[in-house]
């Protein structure tokens, strides 16, 4: 079984240019999430989707973050424009039934 | 958002000894606590799920126990060897009204030293 694919695995921009991630999550896989992950804390949820409905975005900073996931499948998350407090690792995860996670491996992102 | 703790933060021990880590959370409207093992350069892996209180889940060198009355969780590893280096996180999944939310801790990065 193929896991859940991001890319790109890395990324460097400067500030105020966009961004895109894109995640694969597993075939089957209703549940999605974005997370962010600074250095030296735990992932911080940025949205979940239910099948292609975002049923939790309180957290993301939606002046400058977008996610979409056509189709209730793939999913990309978006930064326009970017600042220099993004850089991070941008993880994505897939479950079942909205429990355990199966997580790709993250997308790193520099902004200078 | 609730807060969960992860204690150490960092640790370094020799091959073979055995170690633990602590992850803590509130006691209240407790769903389920996860420990996820995230080595570097790869994707977090999913080690425990425990729902109950006094679970106790064992993978090969590693365990896990759970007291969600006073809202711990203990990850042992026996034994430890260079290929357990990893940062070691544990997820609190709450109830939050109707719904189930998730916290991460901060994780505990360990190093084995062979």
């Amino acid at each position: 079984e193929a896991g859940v694919v991001q890319s790109p695995r890395y990324k460097i921009i400067e500030k105020k240019q966009p961004v895109a991630f894109w995640c694969n999550p597993i075939s089957g896989h209703n549940t999605l999430y974005w997370y962010r992950q600074n250095l030296g804390q735990g992932p911080e949820l940025l949205i979940r989707y239910e099948n292609e409905e975002a049923v939790d975005d309180s957290q993301l900073p939606k002046d400058r973050f977008s996610a979409e996931r056509l189709k209730g499948v793939d999913s990309t998350l978006k930064i326009q424009p970017a600042e220099l407090g993004d850089s991070a690792v941008y993880l994505c995860a897939s479950s079942p039934a909205g429990d355990t996670q199966y997580f790709g491996p993250g997308t790193r992102l520099t902004v200078l | 958002i609730l807060n969960v703790e992860q204690s150490p933060q960092s640790l370094h021990v020799q091959e073979g000894d055995s170690t633990n880590f602590t992850c803590s959370f509130p006691s209240s409207n407790f769903y389920a606590l996860h420990w996820y093992r995230w080595e570097t350069a790869k994707s977090p892996e999913a080690l425990f799920v425990m729902t109950l209180n006094g679970d106790e889940k064992k993978k090969g060198r590693i365990s896990a126990t759970l007291n969600t009355k006073e809202g711990y969780s203990y990850l042992y590893i026996k034994g430890s060897q260079p290929e357990d280096s990893a940062t070691y996180l544990c997820a609190f999944y709450y109830y939050s009204g109707s719904a189930r939310q998730l916290t991460f801790g901060s994780g505990t990065q360990l190093t084995v030293l062979p």
